[in-house]
């Protein structure tokens, strides 16, 4: 089982940016999202596809349609440059896995 | 708050041993999942291996499978990452990260540099 990420998204402070994950059944699991900046652990920014954590701005959401679960960021800041790794536990294998991760970077 | 410490990092020789420890605080520790995560330098995010809160249940990362052993002692507040027949690919950050209810990664340490050179 595999999570497919894009390598990178960059936009403009003020827009939006989405960062995607595929995989197989993608619908039916947990997912979630991390935020790393450099220099830092992770930060969970997402769960259960679209739950967010306290703390952490409404700008974020979560989606999933299909095999593909998609981080949108609204209103984009300098801030939120960093990078996003999508995750689930995949029961079949029990195992953890995480996506390559996404750089955002705001332009 | 909730905090998690990482320590036992350092430069060791291939086929050498290493043990890290976690040290939580904040929170009851025999209440939640704890799972050990890797970043190796320039890298993305590795799963390592997980442990269950009565530490019935391990599971590990094929990659290290067979050389890696996750414990806890939740009298001491502590996980632990045994590892063993360390090879130059083991070089990473070694984070801890607890399991909330819904089994994500809620709080994460700082992580713990481990370097596998000769």
């Amino acid at each position: 089982f595999f999570l497919t990420q894009p390598p990178s998204v960059s936009v403009p402070p003020g827009q939006t940016a989405t960062i995607s994950c595929g995989g197989d059944n993608i619908g039916i699991k947990n997912l979630d999202w991390y935020q790393q900046k450099p220099g830092q652990a992770p930060v969970l920014v997402m769960y259960d596809v679209s739950a967010r954590p306290s703390g952490i701005p409404e700008r974020f959401s979560g989606s999933n349609s299909g095999n593909t679960a998609t981080l949108t960021i609204n209103r984009v800041e300098a801030g939120d440059e960093a990078d996003y790794y999508c995750e689930v536990f995949d029961r079949n294998s029990a195992r953890r896995i995480f996506g390559r991760g996404t750089k955002l970077t705001v332009l | 708050q909730v905090r998690l410490v990482e320590s036992g990092g350092g430069v060791v020789q291939p086929g050498r041993s290493l043990r890290l420890s976690c040290v939580a605080s904040g929170f009851t520790f025999g209440s939640n999942g704890l799972d050990w995560v890797r970043q190796a330098p320039g890298k993305g995010l590795e799963w390592v291996a997980f442990m269950s809160i009565d530490g019935d249940n391990k599971y590990y990362a094929d990659s290290v499978k067979g050389r890696f052993t996750i414990s806890r002692d939740n009298s001491k507040n502590t996980l632990f990452l045994e590892m063993s027949s360390l090879r130059l690919e083991d070089t990473s950050v070694y984070f801890c990260a607890r399991n909330s209810e819904r089994g994500s990664l809620d709080y994460w340490g700082q992580g713990t540099l481990v370097t596998v050179s000769s």
